[in-house]
């Protein structure tokens, strides 16, 4: 089983403020097997970035995803008042698929 | 607009079953793979289960193996999750979620429906 490890746990920041979010996986997988999801509290998570670098529909060109092998990262240039939220990574490299354990990024 | 729409969920004893059910629509439900994810109470997601678009290829995490089955009707347009000897750690919001046409990743998702396990 692939682990994905999310730093930091939580990340304070304030609006406007660029947001750098790691994912490290515990072997090499292809950067095109790595997504990331958005969650608000009480909501569903949302898909944000696909096959590593693609923003999946509708997400704005602030959000963007880069990496190869085990690191991976999302950032987020200018933080929104919306963008606070947990992100996860995820894998589709191999089974099972698996998920991170999530970055809250909260109000400074 | 592609909706997905949980039910089923709901309180049971340790030991009991449950089945979830996800009605899609918006989309060609048999073209597309299909997953359920769970969140248990505070904590991160975690893969459960998926199908192929024909339901002739299912997988599992092991903690679910031998207890869960997934499954689809695709004339009903509606995605499946049986649940057998459940136990206090399946206590989660269950969420359905469609595949895109690369497996693998998930582009919608449902609300979710709650199990919870308990004596």
């Amino acid at each position: 089983e692939i682990v994905l490890t999310q730093s930091p746990a939580t990340l304070s920041l304030s609006p406007g403020e660029r947001a750098t979010l790691s994912c490290r996986a515990s072997q090499t997988i292809a950067s095109n097997t790595l997504a990331w999801y958005q969650q608000t509290p009480g909501q569903a998570p949302r898909l944000l970035i696909y096959d590593g670098s693609n923003r999946a529909t509708g997400i704005p060109a602030r959000f963007s995803g880069s990496g190869s092998g085990t690191d991976f990262t999302l950032t987020i240039s200018s933080l929104e008042p919306e963008d606070f939220a947990v992100y996860y990574c995820q894998q589709r490299n191999s089974w099972p698929r698996t998920f991170g354990q999530g970055t809250k990024v909260d109000i400074k | 607009e592609v909706q997905l729409l949980e039910s089923g969920g709901g309180l049971v004893q340790p030991g009991g079953s449950l089945r979830l059910s996800c009605a899609a629509s918006g989309f060609t439900f048999s073209t597309y793979a299909m997953t359920w994810v769970r969140q248990a109470p505070g904590k991160g997601l975690e893969w459960v289960s998926a199908i192929s678009g024909s339901g002739g290829s299912t997988y599992y995490v092991d903690s679910v193996k031998g207890r869960f089955i997934i499954s689809r009707d695709n004339s009903k347009n509606t995605l499946y999750l049986q649940m057998d000897s459940l136990r206090a750690e399946d206590t989660a919001i269950y969420y359905c979620a469609k595949e895109t046409s690369s497996w693998g990743t998930f582009d919608y998702w449902g609300q979710g429906t709650l199990v919870a396990v308990s004596s």
